[in-house]
């Protein structure tokens, strides 16, 4: 079925470890990102991208970088993990109509 | 600096009774406004939005309302069901950016 997909589903890390959380859509959206989930704090964005090539920062950049070479992936690192980075991750992408925003089913994962 | 707020983390709710879950917002510059619905272990759902020419959008058992002046929204469930149980997060748009609040858990009983 078309729509985002987020790999793996759930992960456990050691701090300092690194990984790469992956993202990857087949509906040609131009518009990616990446949020993460916490208890009490909503659902924050650490960064998005508006198309190939470009991305930019969101409210909670600080120890994920991203990169966007195509237009259908949209990876999310975490170069030295932290056990503040344990959280549920979701992808998400914004159709060009600019209505409504379609989330992966998210990454689960627990840095100790 | 929390943009947009949802100032209560849960409601219950009669089946049949009407559910109405708050959102406030912070920043004049937001131009559209959405609500997501998120059961456990799913990412969230769209599920209504307003632009912020408008004062009420209606889909269904589903109405969100507008105050500008406000800065304020609210989403209506009319009549509520036991489907509704859900996380439900308001969520505001400016430019590039999607800024979502806190989240509200109701609960409809039977």
């Amino acid at each position: 079925n078309a729509g985002v997909t987020q790999t793996p589903k759930f992960q456990v890390l050691k701090t300092g470890q690194s990984m790469t959380l992956q993202c990857a859509q087949d509906m040609n959206h131009e518009y990616m990102s990446w949020y993460r989930q916490d208890p009490g704090m909503g659902l924050r964005l650490i960064h998005y991208s508006v198309g190939a090539g470009i991305t930019d920062q969101g409210e909670v950049p600080n120890g994920y970088n991203v990169s966007r070479s195509t237009t259908e992936d949209f990876p999310l690192r975490l170069l030295s993990a932290a056990p503040s980075q344990t959280s549920v991750y979701f992808c998400a992408t914004l159709s060009d109509t600019g209505l409504g925003y379609t989330f992966g089913s998210g990454t689960r994962l627990t840095v100790v | 600096d929390q943009q947009v707020k949802q100032n209560s983390p849960s409601l219950s709710v009669q089946e049949g009774r009407i559910s109405i879950l708050n959102c406030d917002y912070t920043n004049s510059m937001f131009d559209y406004f959405l609500w997501y619905k998120k059961y456990p272990a799913e990412g969230p759902t769209f599920l209504i939005s307003i632009s912020s020419i408008k004062d009420k959008n209606e889909d269904g058992r589903f109405t969100v309302f507008l105050n500008k002046s406000a800065k304020h929204l609210s989403l209506h469930i009319v009549p509520s069901q036991p489907g509704d149980s859900a996380v439900y997060f308001c969520a505001a748009a400016n430019t590039d950016k999607l800024i979502f609040g806190t989240g509200t858990r109701l609960q409809v009983f039977p």
